[in-house]
């Protein structure tokens, strides 16, 4: 069954960085892209952007232009995001979530990983 | 960017009552529209694609409708395992983006 498996939960200062990871089973790695999607404490969802798991291609929503990158590693099936210079704003629940085919018709997201809280507090 | 742009916010309702929920895109999106429904302390589910498409799994009281710029989502008698917050998103374009949210609670 597909599954994506997302690293603990963090706490950092402001203006530190997070990597959170993303491992994906179940389904052929290359086979579709991933995206970021976050969601601060009582707020609702805010996609970050996506890979494409094939090129490592990647494409971001503006609000964190400059500030995200998100990679993946072929060998381990695993995605990755960082976010750099973080403020308490970006204190949320990061997830990761499985989108369209790659080279196929657009889908939505329709498998997530369950979530990883990043607490960023001095 | 698209904006999308749900109402109500929240809404309360009776056990059975028929509800529905809109969803306003910025500018046209075909049936790129999808429903996601997060239950309190939950991963979002993906509960409608395409606009009007239940996933599999889905109980058959939910229906959704639309496409250009206008989308429903309606769940034909109210359950209490219905309470959640709904978002829709368009998958249409980058940056792919989501309603603020509506509350269903139980009246």
């Amino acid at each position: 069954q597909v599954q994506l498996v997302q690293s603990g939960a963090e706490v950092k200062n402001p203006g530190a960085s997070v990597k959170v990871s993303c491992e994906t089973s179940g389904y052929t790695f290359t086979a579709h892209y991933i995206h970021w999607v976050r969601q601060a404490p009582g707020q609702g969802l805010e996609w970050m952007g996506w890979t494409n798991p094939k090129s490592g291609d990647t494409k971001y929503s503006e609000t964190f232009q400059g500030r995200v990158t998100m990679t993946r590693d072929t060998s381990t099936s695993t995605f990755y995001m960082e976010l750099k210079r973080l403020t308490s704003d970006d204190t949320a629940l990061y997830f990761c979530a499985r989108g369209s085919p790659v080279g196929g018709s657009r889908r939505p997201s329709d498998y997530w990983g369950q979530g990883t809280l990043v607490t960023v507090s001095s | 960017d698209i904006q999308m742009t749900q109402s109500p916010s929240s809404l309360s309702a009776s056990i059975g009552d028929r509800v529905t929920v809109t969803c306003r895109a910025s500018q046209g999106i075909s049936t790129y529209l999808a429903w996601y429904q997060q239950k309190p302390g939950k991963v979002p589910e993906l509960l409608i694609s395409a606009a009007s498409s239940l996933q599999s799994g889905a109980p058959s009281r939910f229906s959704g409708s639309g496409s250009g710029t206008d989308f429903t989502l309606t769940i034909t008698s109210l359950q209490p395992e219905d309470v959640a917050t709904y978002y829709c998103q368009q998958y249409d374009t980058a940056p792919r983006t989501f309603g603020q949210g509506t509350k269903v609670e139980i009246k």
